[in-house]
């Protein structure tokens, strides 16, 4: 069974500071790892993902991974009011025949203007 | 294009009555998964159909959980003699494939009172 551990729980940060997330998942034969973003009263949705050791950059979003100490982080530049939400840090296992996402349990980001 | 289309939003049904929740995946996409959200548990993996064919239902509780896809534009996830455990909001997605984005629904709260 995957575990997939989030730290902090929440996250408070002023409006254009860098917020930094963390994640931590238990399987070294991972695919991929995703990063959500969940808004009030609303699905999940797709940020972005990493399969490779190292980082990959998508506007102000930026993704290490460590494949070697199972960790991967997510890093919000210039974070914005708009950016505050519970963040899910999704990890994909080759379960049989398809991919099976496993999720942690979020870090809250409020990011005060 | 919609989206994920779940209904109902809301449900309040009474102990022991039947609860089906009923969810439209975007057009073309041969992938959906049914996902169970609450506080203490998060997300969890319930079921996964490809190409309408149930593949995995690792995680459906096996007595009164049921899930269907009769036709590629709809899936239904029932659950009779409803409990208080129930209580939850229920997320499909859809996906070109797995391992490929997850598309969410906005989600179904049901509440058993």
């Amino acid at each position: 069974q995957e575990k997939v551990q989030q730290s902090p729980e929440s996250l408070i940060v002023p409006e254009g500071a860098m917020s930094s997330l963390n994640c931590t998942f238990s399987n070294s034969a991972s695919q991929s790892i995703w990063w959500y973003q969940q808004h009030p009263g609303k699905g999940p949705e797709a940020l972005i993902s990493i399969f490779s050791n190292g980082n990959k950059k998508e506007g102000r979003l930026t993704v290490y991974l460590n494949r070697a100490s199972l960790h991967v982080s997510l890093h919000i530049r210039d974070s914005q009011p708009s950016d505050s939400a519970v963040y899910l840090c999704a990890v994909s296992i080759l379960a049989g025949s398809f991919n099976k996402l496993t999720f942690g349990a979020g870090t809250r980001l409020a990011v005060c203007p | 294009n919609a989206g994920v289309i779940q209904t109902p939003r809301h449900k309040v049904t009474g102990k022991g009555q039947e609860a089906t929740l009923w969810c439209e995946p975007i057009s073309g996409h041969s992938a959906v998964f049914w996902y169970r959200q609450t506080i203490v548990q998060g997300l969890e993996f319930l079921t996964y159909f490809r190409n309408q064919a149930p593949i995995d239902d690792s995680g459906m509780p096996k007595e009164r959980f049921s899930a269907q896809m009769p036709n590629q534009s709809h899936s239904t996830l029932k659950i009779q003699s409803t409990q208080p455990q129930d209580s939850a909001v229920y997320l499909c997605a859809s996906s070109l494939a797995s391992g490929n984005t997850l598309y969410f629904g906005e989600g179904s709260r049901l509440i058993v009172v």
